[in-house]
């Protein structure tokens, strides 16, 4: 049963700190999807991978947030100084065909 | 651009009763809907899809949704909910070319009483 998986499950930080954040895609997926979840603001797409090319990455905030995909079967999120206004979660989906996405179980971030 | 609206944030509803989860949708092109389920703690998980074809589309766990496009709606539906059923409904809209970005909905929690 292919699966979605994201690196760390959870995570607790102090304000001012690196996060990273990992999803590997299901093997042959070759979109990828970044999601912030909040109570506030619900389901937002941060970022879009197709191919590992960004296509879409207007949902993120660019001062101090970036996504990369090193190769096919890894997909980063970064926050380079965190906030307290990141605590989240953070959903990765991948896809075969961009109208499917699958999720992953979430990295539930808490920055102090 | 498109938009969603679940128009219920919360249904609760017995066991064994039937249930329907609104979902209307805006857009000025074609498009695909889905429905989601997020369970508590978990990532969300595909119920069904509407792409093309039959306007009643069926779905995991006994749902199933209907794609009326004159009311640009997409409810889903189930006859008889158990309490496993209780979890976040997701309504979800792409565009059927282009960038296929999905739109989610805020959400509707279905809360299924014994």
């Amino acid at each position: 049963d292919a699966r979605v998986t994201q690196t760390p499950r959870h995570k607790v930080t102090e304000m001012g700190q690196e996060v990273t954040m990992r999803c590997q895609p299901i093997l042959g997926h070759n979109t990828v999807f970044w999601y912030r979840q909040t109570m506030m603001q619900g389901l937002e797409l941060l970022a879009y991978f197709r191919n590992r090319a960004p296509l879409d990455d207007s949902g993120m905030p660019k001062d101090r947030f970036s996504a990369e995909m090193p190769d096919a079967t890894l997909a980063t999120l970064k926050i380079q100084p965190s906030e307290p206004r990141d605590s989240a979660v953070y959903f990765c989906a991948s896809g075969l065909y961009d109208y499917e996405q699958y999720f992953g179980p979430g990295t539930r971030l808490t920055v102090t | 651009a498109q938009s969603v609206t679940q128009l219920d944030s919360q249904v609760p509803v017995f066991e064994e009763a039937p249930v329907e989860l609104r979902c209307n949708y805006s857009s000025s092109v074609s498009v695909y809907l889905f429905w989601y389920v997020q369970y508590p703690n978990q990532g969300l998980q595909l119920l069904l899809k509407y792409l093309s074809g039959s306007t009643l589309v069926k779905g995991i766990n006994g749902f199933e949704a209907e794609f009326n496009k004159s009311q640009t709606s997409f409810h889903l539906r189930k006859p008889s909910v158990h309490i496993s059923d209780t979890a976040e409904y997701f309504c979800a809209v792409s565009r059927t070319s282009g960038t296929y970005k999905y739109i989610f909905g805020t959400g509707t929690r279905l809360k299924v009483l014994a």
